[in-house]
Parts: structure tokens; C-alpha cells; sequence
């Protein structure tokens, strides 16, 4: 069984860089053909998908925060992150990690609560 | 990129038959996946490519896809299906969500 944990920092302050891990376990992160997502949700509203990095490496993001992230991966560790710069309160939000499979997120992370504040 | 609409929405009465639909603005219509998220849970994929549905969920969800709306129907609701409802959609410049549903079981 798959499991995923996000892990960092849970307050983080303006214009600076959000930055997060997540663990995989249950399976080797590099096998398969599986992408590896970031989402977030801000308290009381929707999902909002944040980008994701393929098993070979390649790197899809939202067009509305693209300038701003960066998602990567070490193998080794079995972890993949997230930076995203510059941020403003408008970042603070849940974030989750999860793996799809043929477009569906089949295992979600249990989301981790990041506050942007001074 | 292309968007995903779904009605903010949607209340029934235990037993009766609850509809959310999902309509996406551009064509070619992407395969589309449903979510279910309790308050303070992470969401649960309830029904993918459109119309299956993984192991584990019940039999009372299920999905159609007609052009390019699809609807996530749910037969016989029970209290413990209240929660909100996204349906999602991907293609190979990255994924989408609507924007919810709040199914509410009056």
C-alpha cells in the first residue's frame, strides 16, 4: 500500500520561499510510470492543483504559478518537493502531495497546513 | 488550458438519487475523474476514466459521460455521503479541478 507524507515548515513568512517534502513509502518512487503532484487548498475553498513531476523527471506546472515553483525529485531518498517562491498570504493554504496513474490522484498525502505570515 | 464547472451545490433527502454534473468549456474532452472530501480529510478518488469505480467504493456511486459533461450519481444517499465533490480532468500539459460541490443530505 502506497502511502505519502508531506513534511515542512508550517509557517513560513512573506516574499520568502515555501518549501516542502514528500515521503513516499510502499513503493519505489522511480517505478512505474506514475506522476507525482502537489495540490492546495485554502481553508473553505477548492482544490487547486500546483504541478507535477513525471518517474523520467519532466515537469508540468500550473500556468499561474509556473513562475514561481519548482517541483523535483530525489530517488534516493524516495521524496519528492516543492519550492515555491515569493510568497504572500495568499499562499496559506493545505497542501497535499499525491501520485496519478492515467490522470487519476489514487493516493493523496494527508495534507499539511502552511501559513504565510511575518 | 480549459476549465471545469460544477454547481456549488446540491441537496437531496436520504434515499433519493443526488446529480452533480461537471461541464468542461473545450474540446477535446478529457477523461474525467470524481473526488469525495469529508471536512478535514483528504479527498478519496470515487470514480475514474469517467465511469469506474475503484475497489472499496460503493456500488451507489457511479459516473456517465455525455459530450463534454460528465455527472457523478449517487443512488440511494446515505447521511455519511455529505461532503464535497470535485471532479478533475488531465492532459499532458498538467491537471484541472472544478471548483466543488457541496453535496448537502437534508
Amino acid at each position: 500500500q502506497v502511502q505519502l507524507q508531506e513534511s515542512g515548515p508550517g509557517l513560513v513568512k512573506p516574499s520568502q520561499t515555501l518549501s516542502l517534502t514528500c515521503t513516499v513509502s510502499g513503493g519505489s518512487i522511480s517505478s512505474g510510470s506514475y506522476y507525482w503532484s502537489w495540490i492546495r487548498q485554502p481553508a473553505g475553498k477548492g482544490l487547486e492543483w500546483i504541478g507535477r513531476i513525471y518517474t523520467s523527471g519532466s515537469t508540468n506546472y500550473n500556468p499561474s504559478l509556473k513562475s514561481r515553483v519548482t517541483i523535483s525529485v530525489d530517488t534516493s531518498k524516495n521524496q519528492f518537493s516543492l519550492k515555491l517562491s515569493s510568497v504572500t498570504a495568499a499562499d496559506t493554504a493545505v497542501y497535499y502531495c499525491a501520485r496519478s496513474t492515467v490522470g487519476a490522484l489514487d493516493y493523496w498525502g494527508q495534507g499539511t497546513l502552511v501559513t504565510v505570515s511575518s | 488550458s480549459y476549465e471545469l464547472t460544477q454547481p456549488p451545490s446540491v441537496s437531496v433527502s436520504p434515499g433519493q438519487t443526488a446529480r452533480i454534473t461537471c461541464s468542461a468549456d473545450a474540446l477535446p474532452k478529457q477523461y474525467a475523474y470524481w473526488y469525495q472530501q469529508k471536512p478535514g480529510q483528504a479527498p478519496v478518488l470515487v470514480i475514474y476514466k469517467d465511469s469506474e469505480r475503484p475497489s472499496g467504493i460503493p456500488e451507489r456511486f457511479s459516473g456517465s459521460s455525455s459530450g463534454t459533461t460528465v455527472t457523478l450519481t449517487i443512488s440511494g444517499v446515505q447521511a455519511e455521503d455529505e461532503a464535497d465533490y470535485y471532479c478533475q480532468s488531465a492532459d499532458s500539459s498538467g491537471t484541472v479541478f472544478g471548483g466543488g460541490t457541496k453535496l448537502t443530505v437534508l
